[in-house]
This record gives structure tokens, C-alpha cells and sequence, in this order.
């Protein structure tokens, strides 16, 4: 079964705007980390938060996690075009030390 | 190598076949991982290799799938009398470990006719 799970499935949006997805996990963790899929290939790493860290930023993107409620926010501001793309979070550690879950992933559409 | 690498890219096999895919972590990452990923859907995990631990092999969905690693290089996952549903994309990658990023290849699509 899977760790994380995204919300919402499905994210269309114009470009320029703002998007948001959330991942929640059941078990504890070490870390919560995010990537991003093109083309159902190889995924690319974006950002990884740490079990002792609230919010973490790496330029237009912003991360946050809440672990008493379970849960992680990523945000991408002024989107474009070009950040269309899966987006999945995956956690590590805690139960599974070293074992990345990954979740079933947010399709984000930017529209120009 | 600069990256992970997969090969094949792309195989094409027919039911009842067996079939090998082979990933080239990152040199010295200790920690390699294999997922499975159907069409439209998430991750799906398969098995973990962590250095000379016993690798976790909790996700493999049944005993035609089996996979080996060599020390910290070559891994192979290889799939016996392959079925329909076998069809996906086999996605690897390999990290440092202690929940460090993941590095991925860019995956073998798999196709059992």
C-alpha cells in the first residue's frame, strides 16, 4: 500500500497563478521529500523536508510540513507552462528506514 | 556513471517469457530501489537494497518477480513467465541512503503481448 497520498488527483490552472497539492501519510517518518514526473519516465527531484522542519523554500517553490496532523503542502507560484507535469511526494524513514513510498502523484496542468 | 542507467529502454516480450532489466545505480550510492508504474498510476514499490543489508523485498507482488544486486553496483529484477499485467514502466533509482534524494532512471517500459 502506498505511504502518501496527494490531493487533489487532478490540478488545471492558467499560467502565472498559483498551485497547491497536499500529501498525507499514515506512519511516521524521517523525512518527506517531492518530485516531479514528465512523460511518465524518470522522476526529478524537487525538494525534501525534514521530520524537524516546518517550511522549506527552493525558488518558486514552497514546501511545508505539519507532522502532528500528518500532512505536507507543496506550492508552486507564478506557474508556467513548462511545470506541467506529476507531481509526488514520498516518504522516508521511521518504520522503513531508507525506504522511499512514494504516492499516486497530483497531474498538474498550467494552461498558457 | 553520471547518472542511473536502465537498459533496455524498451522491451517487448510474450506472455510466458522471462524477462531481465538491468540498472547501473550512481557509483557509490549504497541504496537502490526498484518501482513499478502503470499507465496513469503512482509508484508502486518493489524492492530495497541498503548495503550489505538483507534487501526488503515486501513489495515484489508475487514469486515470478525476483531481484539481485551485486555490493553497491549492478542490480537486475527479473520477471519469470511473464503475464499481461506485468505490463508497466520499471523505474529504478539509488541514493546514499539515510533518506537522502533519489535518483532515477528513466525507466523500461515493459510490454508482455
Amino acid at each position: 500500500s502506498q505511504q502518501g497520498e496527494e490531493d487533489p488527483q487532478a490540478l488545471s490552472i492558467q499560467e502565472g497563478e498559483n498551485a497547491t497539492m497536499n500529501c498525507s501519510y499514515k506512519t511516521s517518518i524521517n523525512n518527506l521529500q517531492w518530485y516531479r514526473q514528465n512523460s511518465g519516465r524518470g522522476l526529478v527531484h524537487l525538494i525534501l523536508i525534514r521530520s524537524n522542519e516546518r517550511e522549506k523554500h527552493s525558488g518558486r517553490l514552497r514546501v511545508t510540513l505539519d507532522t502532528s496532523k500528518k500532512s505536507s503542502s507543496l506550492l508552486i507560484t507564478a506557474s508556467r507552462a513548462a511545470d506541467t507535469a506529476s507531481y509526488f511526494c514520498a516518504t522516508g524513514g521511521g518504520t522503513s528506514y531508507g525506504k522511499l513510498t512514494f504516492g499516486q502523484g497530483t497531474i498538474l496542468t498550467v494552461h498558457p | 556513471g553520471a547518472g542511473v542507467s536502465q537498459s533496455p529502454s524498451n522491451k517487448v516480450t510474450e506472455k510466458g517469457k522471462d524477462v531481465e532489466l538491468r540498472c547501473d545505480p550512481i557509483s557509490g550510492h549504497t541504496a537502490l530501489y526498484w518501482y513499478r508504474q502503470r499507465l496513469g498510476q503512482g509508484l508502486e514499490f518493489l524492492i530495497y537494497f541498503q548495503g550489505n543489508s538483507a534487501p526488503d523485498k515486501s513489495g515484489l507482488p508475487s514469486d515470478r518477480f525476483s531481484a539481485e544486486r551485486t555490493g553497491e553496483s549492478v542490480s537486475t529484477l527479473t520477471i519469470q513467465r511473464t503475464q499481461q499485467e506485468d505490463s508497466a514502466v520499471y523505474l529504478c533509482a539509488s541514493n546514499l541512503g539515510g533518506n537522502t534524494e533519489a535518483f532515477f532512471g528513466q525507466g523500461t517500459r515493459l510490454t508482455v503481448v
